[in-house]
């Protein structure tokens, strides 16, 4: 019962390079959604998910992408890496489906991401 | 847009002694969820216990309880018989209660670090 499964789960990046990070859920959960974790601030969202190919932005958005093609996966693309995004990034899924239905998110493990 | 805001960065308690963390929120809506999660070294986010806003009865899940102040728009966690495995960051967190509009999206606090003495 693997659940929300995210990798890499530590990554070092030099300034500019570019790098996904994988998230995948065996829940069938229809919606997924990133956050970012950094001291003081409790964690933020970036990226989230209704359904396969419907993607919206969250509070952070800016220097990540995301895609949706298939339910299971939402990976998470930093295009050219920055030392702002030095921070723990977090998977998560639900379903509406769930029952009880108590609005409760399924996360991933998280990865730490440094950026020199 | 909801606010959540955790006004103790660090707390601490003895082992087998009570505290109490307090979140408080800032909403229009009437219907919603919120949530105490919990975050060992481990970095996992684990639930400690949620709350639905139309409930009066405030949640409670063996040790954890939490006083649910709908008016004020307070939120707070009392542990009981503190364990030295409690210790963590404690994160409360909001969600509309609409999937429509809220899917997975939650509303975090800053965090409270909670450390429990021996």
């Amino acid at each position: 019962n693997a659940g929300v499964t995210q990798t890499p789960k530590f990554q070092v990046l030099k300034t500019g390079q570019s790098m996904t990070l994988q998230c995948a859920q065996d829940m069938n959960h229809e919606y997924m959604s990133w956050y970012r974790q950094d001291p003081g601030m409790g964690l933020r969202l970036i990226h989230y998910s209704v359904g396969a190919g419907i993607t919206d932005q969250g509070e952070v958005p800016n220097g990540y992408n995301v895609s949706r093609s298939t339910t299971e996966d939402f990976p998470l693309r930093l295009l050219s890496a920055a030392p702002s995004q030095t921070s723990v990034y977090f998977c998560a899924s639900s379903s509406s489906a769930v029952r009880p239905n108590t609005g409760e998110l399924f996360f991933g493990e998280g990865s730490r991401l440094t950026v020199l | 847009a909801q606010t959540v805001t955790q006004s103790q960065p660090e707390m601490s308690v003895q082992e087998a002694e009570t505290v109490t963390l307090s979140c408080t929120y800032d909403t229009s809506e009437s219907d919603y969820y919120l949530f105490w999660y919990k975050q060992p070294p481990s970095r996992q986010m684990i639930l400690v216990i949620r709350q639905e806003a139309y409930k009066q009865q405030n949640a409670t899940e063996n040790r954890f309880s939490v006083n649910f102040q709908k008016a004020a728009k307070s939120f707070s966690l009392k542990i009981s018989d503190s364990q030295l495995g409690d210790a963590a960051m404690y994160f409360c967190a909001y969600r509309s209660a609409p999937w429509e509009t809220s899917g997975s999206r939650l509303t975090f606090g800053e965090g409270t670090q909670l450390t429990v003495n021996p």
